[in-house]
Order: structure tokens, then sequence, then C-alpha cells
């Protein structure tokens, strides 16, 4: 069955410095990957996405992230961390019939000063 | 473009009533999907629906039920509430398969049931 693994359920992460949350998944073919970001109260906001090409996507806010078929992961990353990147972090798939979307169980950014 | 909408934002209702949860999605997207987030559970797809067909269901028993309009506006209710019930739950839509789109987000109901 499909899945998506983050292994850091909180991290945290000095303003200014930069950052790299973890996202593995498990399909069999080639899998659409999604970032979501869910602010407090909020609904989820895409980042960036990945469906086929280059395997480096960059996103909105200065995010980015890189697809690695050889170890199954979607990593997202950025080079410097801003307060109000303080949020909820999930990862996703699309499931095999295209239809619905598979999350991880998402990861807690916290930003110190 | 305005954005999926979700009516109410904020519901509260006590074990055994049932609840109905509305949803707009983006003018032209066809495709409209729900999940439910709970702080244990994360986030778990509830169903989805496409031309007002039903085309995919989650793991969730029956008291959960959807609907979509012909103008794709969706609807879902949940009967005979449970505590276990209380969660965010989150519309999405889209143009059609996930597989060349991007399903965009609803800012939530956030249902409370006491």
């Amino acid at each position: 069955a499909q899945s998506v693994t983050q292994p850091d359920i909180h991290i945290t992460v000095s303003e200014g410095a930069s950052l790299e949350l973890r996202c593995n998944y498990s399909y069999g073919a080639t899998p659409y990957l999604f970032w979501y970001v869910q602010s407090p109260g909020q609904g989820l906001q895409l980042l960036l996405k990945y469906f086929s090409g280059d395997t480096l996507v960059q996103g909105i806010k200065g995010f980015e992230a890189e697809f690695k078929r050889s170890q199954s992961s979607f990593n997202l990353r950025k080079p410097s961390v801003h307060w109000s990147d303080a949020a909820e972090y999930f990862c996703a798939v699309v499931n095999q019939a295209g239809t619905a979307l598979i999350f991880g169980k998402g990861t807690t950014l916290s930003v110190s000063s | 473009k305005a954005g999926v909408t979700q009516t109410p934002r904020y519901l509260i209702k006590t074990r055994g009533q049932q609840v109905t949860l509305s949803c707009s999605p983006i003018s032209g997207h066809r495709s409209v999907s729900w999940y439910q987030q709970t702080p244990g559970q994360g986030l778990q797809f509830l169903f989805e629906y496409f031309s007002e067909t039903q085309r995919n269901k989650g793991n969730f028993p029956g008291r959960f039920s959807g609907r979509q309009f012909s103008n794709s506006r969706s609807e879902m209710n949940v009967s005979t509430l449970e505590l276990g019930d209380s969660a965010l739950y989150l519309c999405a839509s889209s143009l059609s398969d996930l597989g060349s789109e991007t399903q965009y987000f609803g800012p939530g109901t956030r249902l409370l049931v006491l």
C-alpha cells in the first residue's frame, strides 16, 4: 500500500538558518508528490509539486524540494528560514487511482530568534 | 479567482446528532475531495466526487456520506455523531484527476462533538 513517512515530528530552527524537512514515500510507479503548509487554524497551502521532469522543484516562499527516486525521498529545503515559516508541513503523494492524496503525519516547524 | 470556500467554519454538535458541511470549489473545478484531520490520525481521505459521481472512498463508516451537485458544489453529512468525529474537515478541489492536476484546499470546518 502507498504511504508517506515524515520522520521528524517537530523541528526547531534558528531564524536565518537553513532547513530540510524529510519525506519518504512508498509507491511503485513514478509518484506525483506535493508539499503543503498549514498555519494554525488554517487550511493547506500548496508549496510545490513534482509530477515529472527536473528533479529539483522550486516553490513559493523560497522553498525547493528534490525528488530522489533511488532513495524514495522528496525532501523540502529552504536556505534561510524566517519566523513566518513556523507552521506544520505535510508531504503527500497521489494514490494510484489519481483521486486522493495520501499524507504524511506532518512536521511542525518552530523558528527561534 | 475565488478559492475554495467552506461553510460553516465552526460547528458544535452533541453525540447522536447529524451534521452537514458545505464546500464550494474553485470556479471550473469539477473534482471535490473531503479529508478529515485529527491530531491522532492526521489527514485522512474521506471521498472524492467528480461530475456528481463518487469515484473514490476512504476507509470510513457509512455514517459519513457526501454528494456533489451539478454546479460542482459538494456537501458531506455525518449521521449519529460520535465524540471521535471531532475534527477539522477539509475540502479540496481540482480540475480533474490528480495525476495531472493540483488539489487546492479550503480553510476547513472545525467540528466539535460534545
